[in-house]
């Protein structure tokens, strides 16, 4: 089992629709990164949080530490949105960071 | 622009001929480190350096070696390569504690 699990995979929506994508970690955390991968580019940080919520734009992000589990909402999609998206788990003892497999969204038109 | 910049962005190379990924961070980051993406696997460390002169193994290092002696520099180096290191490889940088993360643009090799 990994250590730090996304779901779904694979996700399609219809521009406009609320988006939720979920992580689940089994390691103790100091923090958490969200990060959002383009087709053919590179990786960029969305958030990073370690209780709460945050918000930026469009995006919120959400961590529950007691049951380890954190989530990614996206409102009123759009097809630009269509990307991967990583959430990673940055362990308290060693620094260091375990990423999720990856949540793969696609909005249409 | 705070950039981390890799090069080459992509490459094709045979079996066994030496190569070297750059990685070049501008942002006076002490952390850095070497990532690898095979789908389904996700990304997975391959060496991190802390400080210039200090590097160490990440969870898949066979095949790969590192050097860190400037702060903004952290090249990846491959003596041999063989076909199972084809993947798409990622740089990152971050002040101490990865507070933030700064990730390349990625360089897709391809080992032949």
């Amino acid at each position: 089992k990994n250590e730090v699990e996304q779901s779904p995979q694979n996700l399609t929506a219809q521009e406009g629709e609320f988006i939720t994508i979920n992580c689940s970690y089994s390691v103790g955390i100091s923090a958490l990164h969200w990060l959002q991968q383009h087709p053919g580019g590179g990786i960029v940080s969305l958030f990073m949080l370690s209780s709460g919520k945050k918000k930026h734009g469009r995006l919120i992000a959400t961590i529950n530490i007691q049951e380890k589990h954190s989530s990614l909402h996206i409102t009123a999609s759009h097809p630009r949105d269509s990307a991967v998206y990583i959430c990673a788990a940055l362990t308290g003892l060693s620094d260091k960071l375990i990423f999720g497999t990856g949540t793969r969204l696609q909005v249409f038109p | 622009e705070a950039q981390v910049t890799q090069n080459p962005r992509y490459l094709i190379t045979v079996t066994g001929k030496k190569l070297t990924v750059t990685c070049s961070q501008n942002m006076n980051h002490e952390y850095m480190s070497w990532y690898r993406q095979d789908p389904g696997l996700g990304l997975r460390q391959i060496y991190y350096s802390m400080n210039v002169e200090v590097t160490d193994k990440g969870d898949v290092p066979e095949g790969y070696k590192v050097s860190r002696k400037e702060k903004r520099n952290f090249p990846l180096i491959l003596e041999s390569p063989s076909p199972n290191q084809t993947s798409l490889y990622f740089c990152a940088s971050s002040y101490r504690g990865w507070t933030e993360a700064f990730f390349g643009q990625g360089t897709r090799l391809t080992v032949v």
